[in-house]
């Protein structure tokens, strides 16, 4: 099946502990996404990726960083300096680099919680 | 400077038509309009994409008056599982990011 995989489902983050949200897709889409979601809020850009080894930073990309090593991996970091970590974590792809046309796909989501 | 305008939440009942409204001011030309709904813990699924007229597809129609700073979701016959939140969305070429900016969407409760 193609799609999108984020792992865990569950996170637990101690007090100034980095962890690392995964996010594979086989669709063979160029364009990868990051979002947060607070509870019953919209969905906030953290970061995105429109190729292999580059990214542009979103809305709130402070306290969180990224890699693009692979095409169809794009783990997002959320660092010690990330105050309020807790939420919803959503990340996406899209066939294109035109992101303003082509539809996102998006994986189940991680939700992180601090202990 | 929010890039679209809905309304936080709307009622209806099962079998009724229901049409969100989404207000773009601001659109751009080369702006397409895109749709998608949320179910709770799970990620936005695209329902339909614009750019001016009307679009259709098996879920919904998409409604773009001549000046395109509105456009209309339309969701026939709403059953209990419509329950959802809708999101509209334009480009957002203000800050020259090829990116999309979901805004805080409509929440559509669906009553039997």
């Amino acid at each position: 099946d193609g799609g999108i995989t984020q792992s865990p489902k569950y996170l637990f983050r101690k007090e100034g502990q980095n962890v690392t949200l995964s996010c594979e897709q086989n669709l063979n889409h160029d364009a990868m996404y990051w979002y947060r979601q607070d509870p019953g809020q919209g969905l906030r850009l953290i970061y995105y990726s429109q190729i292999v080894n580059d990214f542009q930073k979103g809305d709130i990309a402070e306290g969180y960083s990224v890699s693009r090593e692979k095409k169809e991996s794009f783990p997002l970091t959320v660092t010690s300096a990330q105050k309020n970590p807790t939420a919803f974590y959503l990340c996406a792809s899209s066939s294109s680099r035109d992101s303003l046309r082509e539809t996102q796909y998006f994986g189940p989501g991680t939700r992180l919680l601090v202990l | 400077l929010a890039k679209t305008t809905q309304p936080i939440s709307m009622d209806s009942y099962e079998g009724q038509e229901v049409n969100i409204t989404c207000s773009h001011n601001n659109i751009a030309t080369n702006d397409y309009i895109t749709w998608y709904q949320q179910f709770p813990s799970q990620g936005p699924r695209f329902i339909i994409q614009g750019y001016k007229t009307k679009v259709t597809n098996e879920v919904a129609s998409l409604f773009i008056p001549a000046d395109r700073k509105s456009s209309t979701l339309s969701l026939p016959r709403v059953s209990l599982s419509d329950t959802a939140v809708y999101y509209c969305l334009v480009g957002d070429m203000d800050t020259g990011r090829r990116a999309l900016t979901f805004g805080s969407g409509t929440r559509l409760q669906v009553q039997p």
